[in-house]
């Protein structure tokens, strides 16, 4: 059974702290994702990676950073937690989507992991 | 960049059909997916559209059309389980946009006895 699994499901943090979320796959997917998801904004994408060690930005990157030294792990870095980053925070992974083989690009998601920072 | 709308929330009885829209505004992408998620649970997916029409599966239905930037999810026969929100998305393929797996603001579906 595939699996996405984030470190933790709930955390509280303080302001400035600094924050590890953890995300784990044994799929041997190439891609993975942070999105974070607030009520009324679906999900917005924070950083994503298409291999080892490569990042790229998503939509909000400001505050994050990322790291991906193995394959199967990608971490998000909140340097200096602040309260507008209270939020679900959501990992996923896919294969790399190449045009014409029936890949649908089919992401799957981690249970995800709630922050609130104080 | 991509733009996608679709409506906050839909309320449906037991066994009716529902229809989500999503329009977009986005410059190329490579095909339209729709997400489920429960509350409190992960998404999942549920369909994919990479050419215009209509795909089936089992109670759900999903239709591209990319000459009008519209697409839809159907549900029918809805049960009580279908109630979560539902989430359209398209992977951007501009230089910018590449391998992003842009998302709409959900719509939540509320099915009632």
């Amino acid at each position: 059974d595939v699996k996405v699994t984030q470190s933790s499901r709930y955390l509280v943090k303080r302001t400035g702290e600094k924050v590890f979320l953890e995300c784990v796959q044994d799929m041997d997917h190439e891609n993975m994702f942070w999105y974070r998801q607030d009520p009324g904004l679906g999900l917005r994408l924070i950083y994503f990676s298409y291999d080892v060690k490569m990042k790229e930005k998503g939509d909000i990157p400001e505050g994050y950073s990322v790291s991906r030294e193995k394959k199967e792990r990608f971490s998000l870095i909140l340097e200096s937690a602040s309260t507008n980053q209270t939020s679900m925070y959501l990992c996923a992974s896919s294969l790399n989507l190449r045009v014409g083989t029936g890949n649908t690009g089919e992401l799957f998601f981690g249970e995800g992991s709630r922050l609130t920072v104080l | 960049g991509q733009s996608l709308e679709q409506p906050s929330e839909v309320t449906a009885v037991e066994g009716a059909i529902v229809q989500i829209n999503c329009t977009y505004q986005t410059s190329g992408f490579y095909g339209l997916s729709w997400y489920q998620q429960h509350d409190g649970g992960a998404p999942t997916f549920l369909s994919y559209n990479g050419l215009d029409g209509l795909e089936e599966t089992g109670r759900f239905s999903s239709f591209l059309s990319r000459s009008d930037s519209y697409g839809y999810l159907l549900l029918q026969e809805l049960q009580m389980k279908d109630s979560a929100s539902y989430f359209c998305a398209v992977r951007g393929m501009t230089t910018d946009s590449w391998g992003k797996l842009q998302f709409g603001a959900g719509t939540q579906v509320v099915v009632t006895p």
